[in-house]
């Protein structure tokens, strides 16, 4: 595709549910970040992946979230048993190489816990 | 770890010029970026120093003082579509795939 793209756009859940957040990178694009926003806040670093190697998972807030990245492509970030502080915009970026400075965002999904 | 801080808001009529600082506390980073972001939307890529001095990209300048721990981003000939919440942004020294973002500054453009 021509960006990077993430689904759902908007997601409303009831705390406890699990959700399952996607992003596809631009195609080609090696490097993939998740990244957490709070209303009027910056970016929080949650996880990378460069190809297929095992992701750096130190930046998570708790075990409730994990991430994978299928074939070096497509990535799910899953979040169980949802808690309210959880509520965020969720983004997802892709870069072409490692430490290429150029991040390429996602329009983000909107994460609503009730 | 990083620290990056940036002024919250900013105010500055169109045709001006707005000088938006970026100071951080670092273990040691690669390099400083600045990313923009419009209301609801995603943030886009701005600009990038590797190395002390100044950087001109079009309208948007960014330099960089490492020995004073210090960056700014300068946007010049302000418009009306330049209302946005601005980010500074470093690579972790330790591990390079890490980018620590500022709390962002939100420039309000008026006529």
């Amino acid at each position: 595709g021509a960006g990077v793209s993430q689904s759902p756009s908007n997601k409303v859940t009831e705390k406890g549910k699990d959700v399952e957040l996607r992003c596809d990178p631009i195609s080609g694009h090696t490097a993939l970040y998740w990244y957490r926003q709070s209303l009027g806040q910056g970016l929080e670093f949650l996880i990378y992946f460069q190809g297929n190697s095992a992701p750096d998972k130190s930046g998570l807030p708790s075990d409730r979230f994990s991430a994978e990245r299928t074939g070096g492509s497509v990535s799910t970030l899953t979040i169980q048993r949802t808690q309210q502080e959880d509520s965020a915009v969720y983004l997802c970026a892709s870069s072409q190489r490692m430490l290429e400075e150029t991040q390429y965002f996602g329009p983000g999904t909107r994460l609503l816990v009730l | 770890g990083q620290s990056l801080e940036q002024p919250s808001e900013v105010t500055a009529v169109e045709g001006a010029i707005v000088q938006i600082n970026c100071t951080y506390q670092t273990s040691g980073f690669y390099g400083l970026s600045w990313y923009q972001q419009h209301d609801g939307g995603a943030p886009t890529f701005l600009s990038y120093n590797a190395l002390d001095g100044l950087e001109e990209t079009g309208r948007f300048s960014s330099f960089l003082s490492r020995s004073d721990s210090y960056g700014y981003l300068l946007l010049q000939e302000l418009q009306m579509k330049d209302s946005a919440s601005y980010f500074c942004a470093v690579r972790d020294h330790a591990d390079f795939n890490k980018f620590y973002f500022g709390s962002g500054t939100k420039l309000n453009v008026k006529p």
